[in-house]
């Protein structure tokens, strides 16, 4: 069955940095579009990029532009997102999840938290 | 941005009733409109997309309808697992959005 599981979250403090990884089986990755959705504590969901099945179409919310930067390596069936001078409001838990518009597969998430 | 307003807030319904769950965008999205439902410490799951188009798995008591700006999931009758959190979810626009969800919780 598919699975998607994300890794790399943490504690960081603001200004620091991070990597998330997701790992993807059970679904045919290089011809999967994928997403990163978060989830901000008690809060709901927030799309925050997207990138297309072979990378040379990304798309970022204004939120995380120019912060944030997402890749993937279709040979390792693996999506990441780096996150760069992080702030407070970065803190949720963050989502992969396979895209076709609608959101088929997601993964568990991964927790993010940014405090001094 | 299309916001995406979804009312109630929290519905209180007995195992075996219909729920009504609405979602209305503020701007035309045709059909593109997905729910999904998230239990606490889990993942969001995809109920509906296309706004009526079960996806692979889910129960016939799961229905979507509406067009537009105006959106419904309804639950013909509740069972146990189905209380959860419920999301609405345009993707006619960038970026998508979502709702800010329906808590369905046991009367």
């Amino acid at each position: 069955q598919v699975q998607l599981v994300e890794s790399g979250g943490g504690l960081v403090k603001p200004g620091g940095s991070l990597r998330l990884s997701c790992a993807a089986s059970g679904l045919p990755f290089s011809d999967s579009y994928m997403s990163w959705i978060r989830q901000a504590p008690g809060k709901g969901l927030e799309w925050i990029s997207y990138i297309s099945r072979d990378g040379t179409t990304i798309y970022y919310a204004d939120s995380v532009k120019g912060r944030f930067t997402i890749s993937r390596d279709n040979a390792r069936n693996t999506l990441f997102l780096q996150m760069n001078s992080l702030r407070a409001e970065d803190t949720a838990v963050y989502f992969c999840a396979r895209d076709e518009q609608w959101l088929v597969h997601w993964g568990q998430g991964t927790l993010v938290t940014v405090s001094s | 941005e299309i916001v995406m307003t979804q009312s109630p807030a929290t519905l209180s319904v007995s195992p075996g009733e219909r729920a009504t769950l609405s979602c209305r965008a503020s701007h035309r999205i045709a059909t593109y409109l997905a729910w999904y439902h998230q239990k606490p410490g889990q993942a969001p799951r995809l109920l509906i997309y296309g706004a009526s188009t079960r996806a692979t798995g889910i129960p016939a008591r799961f229905s979507g309808s509406g067009s537009g700006t105006d959106f419904t999931l309804t639950i013909s009758s509740l069972q146990s697992e189905d209380f959860a959190v419920y999301f609405c979810h345009q993707y006619n626009n960038w970026p998508p959005t979502f709702g800010q969800g329906t808590k369905v919780e046991i009367k």
